[in-house]
């Protein structure tokens, strides 16, 4: 019965590759958001998404684009994937504006 | 500068001791401040949320805001091997869920 699942877990790849992580949400939030944490621990918001519609876009290369089919998923596109891109990345959702319930993190090494 | 302020550690103390984690902040605009804890590998999970100044107890945890100071605690007492983390402050103005974290401070409560 996980809240929010990611997929993959892992993910190693080259630079200049494309990738995809999906995240799944079935607390029936209306708010989901990717976040990228560092090497140091430093979790910062990337997108928010609510009802599908993008409500928070913070300094992200355009490489990134998120995508959110259904109010229960958002995945995040990354295209020509740099080694500055690797972090972990966390899905979250929140019903209302503080409870955001964090996905177990998607780690991307990129070589 | 950045927004929030954590203290770094690492913290490492022995079980049953009082623990003190702490942040400062700069933005005016917060009202909401939130703690979470990451256990290794795993996403943050959100332990308290308080709005404005104050306390608020649960169970062995205290949260305290002094928004005059601009400064949070979380305080453990009782600690334990459990509560062996990385601990994240984060805040909010309450716009549209974005939360501002802090770098977070590890600790390890000895048996």
């Amino acid at each position: 019965d996980t809240a929010v699942s990611q997929t993959p877990k892992y993910l190693v790849t080259q630079m200049g590759n494309d990738k995809s992580i999906k995240c799944e949400q079935n607390l029936g939030h209306d708010t989901m958001y990717w976040y990228k944490q560092d090497s140091k621990k430093f979790l910062k918001i990337m997108f928010s998404y609510n009802n599908k519609e993008l409500i928070i876009n913070e300094t992200v290369p355009n490489r990134f684009s998120p995508k959110s089919p259904d109010k229960a998923h958002l995945n995040l596109h990354i295209n020509s994937l740099e080694l500055g891109d690797s972090a972990v990345y966390f899905c979250a959702s929140s019903r209302g504006l503080l409870e955001q319930y964090f996905g177990p993190g998607t780690r991307l090494t990129v070589t | 500068q950045k927004e929030v302020e954590q203290d770094p550690g690492p913290l490492s103390v022995p079980e049953g001791a009082i623990v003190s984690l702490n942040c400062t902040y700069s933005n005016s605009a917060f009202q909401y401040f939130m703690w979470y804890r990451q256990y290794s590998r795993k996403g943050p999970e959100l332990l308290m949320y308080t709005y404005s100044s104050g306390n608020k107890e649960d169970g062995r945890f205290t949260a305290q805001v002094d928004k005059s100071s601009k400064y949070i605690s979380l305080f453990i007492r009782d600690s334990q091997p459990s509560d062996s983390a990385t601990y994240l402050c984060a805040m909010s103005a309450g716009n549209a869920g974005k939360s501002t974290f802090g770098d977070g401070t590890t600790l390890t409560v000895k048996p």
